[in-house]
C-alpha cells in the first residue's frame, strides 16, 4: 500500500519565519504535488514535480517554493510566512505511466501562522 | 479552463436511505472525472473514476457515480447510507489534452455528508 508521510501534523509559526513542510512517499512515484485546503475553496494546487529537480507552478504558487532533491521527498517552503498562509497543506503522489492513476495523499499538515 | 462545481456544502441523510452528492463540471472535450473522500484528520482517499466507457462507475465502499454528458454531471451515489460514510467528499476533473498545471486535477469545494443514525 502506498504511503505518503507528512512530517508534521500540526505546526505553529510566526509571521516572517521560514517554514519547511516535508513529504516522503515510499512507492517510487515520479509525480508529487502540494495542495492547500481551505473551507469552501476545496484543494488548490501550489506546485508539482514530475521528476527529481523538476518543478512546475500550480494555480497558487505565490509565496511558496519547492525542492525535490530526491525522488521520494518533496518539500514545500514558505520563505516568509504570512497569516494568509494559515491552512491545511496536503502532499500527494502519483506514478507516471499508469494513465489516470489516482493521487495518493498524506494526512496533511495544519499550519497556523500567528 | 477546466472547472468543477459541488452545489451543496452540506448533505444530510438518514442511515439506510439512498444518498446523492452532486457534481457538475466544465471542460474542453471529454472529461476525466474522480471522486475522493476525506475522513476527519486524514488526507483524501480515492473512491472512483470515470475515464471512458460505461456511464455508471462503481467504486470503493459501495459507492457509484453516473456520468451524464448532456448534463455535464458526475453525481456520487450509494443505495443505502451508513453512519460511517459521514465525511467530506470532493469531485475532481481533468481535461484529456492540456499542459502544465492544467494537466492536473481541479477539485471542487467539497460536500460534507452527514449520515444520521
Amino acid at each position: 500500500d502506498v504511503k505518503v508521510t507528512q512530517s508534521s501534523r500540526y505546526l505553529v509559526k510566526r509571521t516572517g519565519e521560514k517554514v519547511f513542510l516535508e513529504c516522503v512517499q515510499d512507492m517510487d512515484h515520479e509525480n508529487m504535488f502540494w495542495y492547500r485546503q481551505d473551507p469552501g475553496l476545496g484543494l488548490r494546487l501550489i506546485y508539482f514535480s514530475y521528476d527529481v529537480k523538476m518543478k512546475e507552478k500550480g494555480d497558487i504558487p505565490e509565496g511558496y517554493s519547492v525542492s525535490r532533491e530526491k525522488k521520494e521527498r518533496f518539500s514545500l517552503i514558505l520563505e516568509s510566512a504570512s497569516t494568509n498562509q494559515t491552512s491545511m497543506y496536503l502532499c500527494a503522489s502519483r506514478p507516471t505511466g499508469v494513465r489516470n492513476s489516482p493521487l495518493h495523499f498524506g494526512n496533511g499538515t495544519r499550519l497556523t501562522v500567528t | 479552463a477546466q472547472s468543477v462545481a459541488q452545489p451543496e456544502d452540506q448533505v444530510n441523510v438518514a442511515e439506510g436511505n439512498p444518498l446523492t452528492v452532486k457534481c457538475t463540471y466544465s471542460v474542453s472535450g471529454n472529461p476525466y472525472l474522480f471522486w475522493y473522500v476525506q475522513y476527519p484528520n486524514r488526507g483524501l482517499q480515492f473512491l472512483l473514476k470515470y475515464i471512458t466507457g460505461d456511464n455508471l462507475v462503481k467504486g470503493s465502499y459501495g459507492f457509484e457515480a453516473e456520468f451524464n454528458k448532456s448534463q455535464t454531471s458526475f453525481h456520487l451515489k450509494k443505495p443505502s447510507a451508513l453512519v460511517s460514510d459521514s465525511a467530506l467528499y470532493f469531485c475532481a476533473v481533468r481535461e484529456p489534452i492540456s499542459s502544465g498545471s492544467a494537466r492536473q486535477l481541479t477539485f471542487g469545494s467539497g460536500t460534507q455528508l452527514t449520515v444520521l443514525p
